[in-house]
């Protein structure tokens, strides 16, 4: 298995400009997450979902978009680029929502939004 | 609303030391899991360990070991005669029933470094 994969692995945007970041998971996972990692922070969550078709907002959704076709992939759109959106993207997946199962993450995407 | 809290923003140890990582949680749930995920230089996420709010033992793996306590919401990770190899950002994180047990809420994360 390759787990998750995460495309592209960096990136440079201009502000206003838009693109997706993919996702994939070939684990047959119900559940897949896309987070945000700024520097000295945490991650934010900010969209997830419980399956094909079913998606929902995290903490920090504004500015994003997201949509699950099918249950491998997870992509997330920005619309409209601005620097505050300048960060690390992680995409992660778990077997269900039990919490007994960990998430499962992708290597991450380096987007810088200038 | 749930909240992790991990003060300790960046810690520096000489190679062999002993080192504790404090995790400090809030929950209104009395089911709840905790876990600790590394992040080598290198980027990616590795998960470490999780542990349910009914299990308060402690445990032990390898050089790792892990201190829950309800009394003081407290999950601190120790490693014991660290090494160079342990220099990361380490995250400590909370599913409760606020998210249905669905989403994770992450600490700032600790960053180790080991020098040898």
């Amino acid at each position: 298995n390759a787990g998750v994969t995460q495309t592209p692995k960096f990136r440079i945007l201009k502000i206003g400009q838009s693109m997706t970041l993919q996702c994939a998971q070939d684990m047959n996972h119900n559940y897949m997450y896309w987070y945000r990692q700024d520097p000295g922070m945490g991650l934010k969550l900010i969209y997830y979902s419980v399956g094909a078709g079913i998606t929902d907002k995290g903490e920090v959704p504004n500015g994003y978009n997201v949509s699950r076709s099918t249950t491998e992939d997870f992509p997330l759109r920005l619309e409209l680029a601005a620097p505050s959106q300048t960060s690390v993207y992680f995409c992660a997946s778990s077997f269900r929502a039990n919490p007994r199962r960990e998430q499962y993450f992708g290597p991450g995407t380096r987007l810088t939004v200038t | 609303a749930q909240k992790v809290t991990q003060a300790q923003t960046e810690i520096s140890v000489v190679e062999k030391e002993d080192v504790t990582l404090d995790c400090v949680y809030e929950t209104r749930d009395t089911t709840y899991y905790l876990f600790w995920y590394k992040q080598p230089p290198s980027g990616e996420l590795v998960f470490l360990i999780r542990r349910n709010s009914f299990d308060e033992q402690n445990e032990i793996s390898g050089r790792y070991s892990w201190n829950f306590q309800k009394s003081t919401s407290s999950f601190n990770f120790t490693i014991t005669a660290s090494q160079v190899v342990d220099s990361a950002v380490y995250f400590c994180a909370l599913s409760d029933s606020n998210s249905g047990y669905s989403t994770l809420t992450f600490g700032k994360g600790t960053m180790l470094l080991v020098s040898p």
